[in-house]
């Protein structure tokens, strides 16, 4: 039962331009949801969140959209950096529960 | 401040054998978290802790067991390994159970099993 799916497995975006990373779940339920960036070989960082009762959230490069009546959130980097460069995984969860994980985008910025 | 911290970094098993991984939350997480993740997969929910209990088991078979100790660390017991049981094992932790507080991921362990 897959709740958050993250439907692109790969996604290649040229440096400086925008990347937008999509994930859309299921569960009405879920209030928080998160972005982590993975590289090879390392555990998951966390990006940035947004709370279910906000529709953006920003932090620098990295903006979080929740469209809550789609049951669809995205990320936008801008502008892209080969650094960013990873497995961005998109993750959600209701109160008291599990985090429920997305199967991971793969980012390669191109210089 | 440190963050979640794993170990064994690596760690090689023969099949049919016990591999326990250990991790230690960032001070004032009460809430220990373990994921696998396969090679080419994402990241499969394990077991979750809080305040000592388990709260949530994942679609894992009974050999993958768990604890958290009264200092909120965790360990993850796996018996009678198997290969498929290869796999980066991450820990995660965070304050307690609202939904607000983010977890924050150890670098991992990873289990090979020959």
């Amino acid at each position: 039962d897959q709740q958050v799916k993250q439907n692109s497995p790969s996604l290649s975006v040229q440096e400086g331009r925008i990347s937008i990373l999509n994930c859309d779940y299921t569960n009405s339920m879920f209030d928080y949801f998160l972005w982590y960036k993975k590289y090879p070989a390392e555990g998951p960082t966390f990006l940035i969140s947004i709370s279910s009762i906000k529709d953006k959230n920003e932090d620098g490069r990295f903006t979080v959209f929740l469209n809550k009546s789609a049951k669809h959130l995205s990320l936008h980097i801008v502008p892209s950096q080969p650094g960013d460069s990873a497995v961005y995984f998109c993750a959600a969860r209701r109160y008291g529960n599990k985090l429920v994980f997305g199967a991971g985008t793969i980012l390669r910025v191109k210089s | 401040e440190a963050g979640v911290t794993q170990s064994p970094t690596h760690l090689i098993k023969t099949r049919g054998q016990q591999a326990t991984l250990r991790c230690s939350p960032i001070s004032g997480h009460t809430s220990v978290y373990w994921y696998q993740q396969a090679l080419g997969l994402g990241l499969q929910f394990l077991l979750w802790y809080d305040e000592g209990e388990e709260r949530n088991r994942g679609n894992f078979p009974p050999r993958f067991s768990g604890r958290q100790f009264p200092n909120y660390s965790s360990e993850l017991n796996v018996n009678a390994l198997e290969l498929e049981d290869s796999a980066l094992y991450l820990c995660a932790s965070s304050l307690g159970t609202v939904s607000g507080n983010t977890i924050y991921f150890g670098e991992g362990s990873w289990l090979t099993v020959v």
